[in-house]
């Protein structure tokens, strides 16, 4: 059945970067567009970013441009979010959604998320 | 990118039907017929309901519904039934090329 199984989360200092990963499984990852999506403890959802199912295209929040980089390595079936200059607002649950096929704006298979805080 | 706006929390009694709201603007719901809906249960991941304001995923009980009227989208859900209490979230696409989510809306059944 389909996985997506997030890592890489912990706790870093504010201005230092952190990598998450999420590893996929049990469908075609390389025919998807993928998300980061994040939660704040007790709060709400925040679109994080997406990249294309062949990685020609991303799009951000502008709460994180220019500081995060969402990438993938298809051969892999792995997606990554590169997080610099890290914030304390950054703190949230990350999770890794697959869109629902050819629609890139829905989010369909989620993974279980991973905490990320940032604290001095 | 400001959220979508949800009302904080609505309640029913088990076979009611209850109505979410979220209202956005022009630049999002108004603009396009791409919004969708998510049921999240306590330390769960949310999982897709609704999309295209009204159409349903496979696996995805009839008693859930979607529509949408200007810049306002809305998910009714009927005959409530107790494993329906969790949090609601709409989305939409927006013009920017970004999405965004609304706040959140906890539904309890009384």
């Amino acid at each position: 059945q389909v996985q997506l199984v997030e890592s890489g989360g912990g706790v870093v200092q504010p201005g230092r970067s952190l990598r998450l990963s999420c590893a996929a499984s049990g469908f075609g990852f390389s025919t998807y567009g993928m998300h980061w999506v994040r939660q704040t403890p007790g709060k709400g959802l925040e679109w994080v970013a997406v990249i294309w199912h062949d990685g020609t295209t991303t799009y951000y929040a502008d709460s994180v441009k220019g500081r995060f980089t969402i990438s993938r390595d298809n051969p892999k079936n792995t997606l990554y979010l590169q997080m610099d200059s890290l914030r304390v607002e950054d703190t949230a649950v990350y999770f890794c959604a697959s869109e629902v096929k050819g629609r890139w704006y829905y989010f369909d298979y989620w993974g279980q998320g991973t905490l990320v805080t940032v604290s001095s | 990118q400001s959220a979508l706006t949800q009302p904080a929390s609505v309640s029913g009694s088990p076979g009611q039907s209850v109505t979410i709201s979220c209202t956005g603007t022009f630049s999002d719901i108004g603009a396009y017929n791409f919004v969708s809906w998510y049921q999240q249960h306590p330390g769960k991941a949310p999982k897709l309901m609704i999309y295209d304001v009204s159409n349903r995923p496979s696996g995805v009980s009839t008693r859930f519904s979607g529509s949408k009227s200007g810049n306002t989208a809305s998910l009714t859900i009927s005959g409530l039934q107790a494993e329906d209490e969790a949090d609601y979230y709409c989305s939409s696409y927006r013009t920017d090329d970004s999405a965004v989510f609304g706040g959140g809306t906890k539904l309890t059944v009384l």
